[in-house]
């Protein structure tokens, strides 16, 4: 049974630059968050997509958008790379939107130069 | 102020020792609380959840949760080398969906033998 999945693993971009993430959920679940994860602090949640829309907004910026395929898979986009978005991005899956226990997978590291 | 607060550490203690994380928080509005364990170069791995004041067992770890004091501390009993990692707090709030968690900054325990 295949969990979250995320690709690629190591990311290096130049600032101004746009990246995209992608992001496999387990097996059985349908719902998918974006999380990101500075060095040294926790993860910070970015967006959740459920039934291909995006469904609840953390605070982060419109640089930062996503989709969700009819499969349940997802993208995480950024846009005019900053700096500052060097970080582990996380996807997490869950099954629809309620209690349902988060699934993470390992993350994809972006380094912006 | 933060939401959640989690004391970073680090932490180091014996094999064999129990130990004791906690996390403060100041919104009454968050109702569910999690603990996750991330090991270096891997995605969040849930530990223990809880929706309700009161402990929590689950083989060698206890969670507890103290809604008055906003208060949520996990106890790991006869620690082990391989308990060595980052252990996060999380929390919900009530009235949306469990995608959207709060991590605290995370502790690093390091258990020697």
């Amino acid at each position: 049974d295949a969990g979250v999945t995320q690709s690629p693993t190591h990311l290096i971009k130049t600032r101004g630059q746009q990246v995209t993430l992608r992001c496999s959920p387990k097996s059985g679940h349908d719902t998918v968050s974006w999380y990101q994860q500075a060095l040294g602090q926790g993860p910070q949640f970015i967006f959740q997509y459920y039934e291909e829309e995006e469904r609840q907004r953390g605070n982060f910026p419109d640089r930062f958008s996503g989709h969700q395929f009819p499969n349940y898979s997802s993208e995480l986009n950024v846009n005019a790379l900053l700096l500052g978005d060097s970080a582990l991005y996380l996807c997490a899956s869950s099954f629809g939107t309620g209690v349902s226990p988060l699934h993470f997978g390992n993350g994809t590291r972006l380094t912006v130069t | 102020q933060k939401e959640v607060e989690q004391d970073p550490g680090p932490l180091s203690v014996p094999e064999g020792a129990i130990v004791s994380l906690n996390c403060t928080y100041s919104n009454s509005a968050f109702q569910y609380f999690m603990w996750y364990r991330q090991y270096s170069r891997k995605g969040p791995e849930l530990l223990m959840y809880t929706y309700s004041s009161g402990n929590k067992e689950d083989g060698r770890f206890t969670a507890q949760v103290d809604k008055s004091s906003k208060y949520i501390s996990l106890f790991i009993r006869d620690s082990q080398p391989s308990d060595s990692a980052t252990y996060l707090c999380a929390m919900g709030r009530s009235g949306t969906s469990y995608g959207k968690l709060t991590f605290g900054q995370g502790t690093i325990l390091t258990v020697h033998p």
